[in-house]
């Protein structure tokens, strides 16, 4: 079964305070890793899709990279706007039909 | 273009009562899928369908949950005799093909947040 667990659970930034956020996984063969954001009231906002190890995405403040293991969303220079829930999701080789498997995010705020 | 459009956006029954949610996927999306987040959890799988057709149900729960992508129309997921514990918001997302490739992921729509009192 495809396990995703993201960490920190929250994390509370000041603007333009870098960091970064963890998404661990175990899956049987990866077929794609997922990294969306959501806003309160909203539905998730895709992000990203890294499909191997070694590769990274950029847009703008974000920068997702992957390895074997886990994944990571760094945010540099983060302002007030990037303030919401990030999700990271899996889908395996072996997940019938096209069914990602979510991690319960992490609840970032950033202070002006 | 519009998005994934799902409806209503809030929804209150009463315990025993049904709740019917709509999702209209976006202009040449033929892919849906319905996820459901119950407070404090993370997004979980319920359904995909195609066109007149369940392609994988194993995150329904076994009784009182149906869903269905007719030839015309949007998907409907239904609850019939809701209970407290169906209290959630009920996401609906498209994608023009199977997850997997190389496409964007899924475009989720804004929910629907369903309240059983």
């Amino acid at each position: 079964e495809d396990q995703v667990t993201q960490s920190p659970e929250a994390l509370r930034l000041q603007e333009g305070e870098s960091s970064s956020l963890n998404c661990s996984y175990t899956v049987s063969g990866l077929r794609g890793l997922f990294w969306y954001r959501q806003d309160p009231g909203k539905g998730p906002e895709f992000l990203f899709t890294l499909y191997s190890a070694g590769e990274e995405k950029e847009k703008e403040r974000l920068k997702a990279t992957l390895t074997k293991k886990e994944s990571f969303l760094h945010i540099t220079a983060p302002k007030p706007e990037d303030s919401a829930t990030y999700l990271c999701a899996v889908q395996g080789e072996e997940t019938s039909g096209s069914r990602l498997t979510f991690g319960e995010g992490t609840q970032l705020t950033v202070n002006p | 273009n519009a998005g994934v459009m799902q409806n209503p956006r809030h929804l209150v029954r009463r315990r025993g009562q049904e709740a019917r949610l709509r999702c209209s996927p976006m202009k040449g999306h033929s892919h849906v899928y319905w996820y459901r987040q119950l407070p404090e959890e993370g997004l979980k799988f319920m359904v995909y369908l195609q066109k007149e057709n369940i392609i994988d149900e194993s995150g329904m729960p076994k009784e009182r949950f149906s869903a269905e992508f007719p030839k015309e129309g949007p998907s409907i997921l239904r609850i019939q005799q809701v209970v407290r514990g169906d209290s959630a918001a009920y996401f609906c997302a498209s994608s023009p093909q199977r997850t997997g490739g190389p496409i964007y992921g899924y475009t989720f729509g804004s929910g629907t947040r369903l309240t059983v009192v």
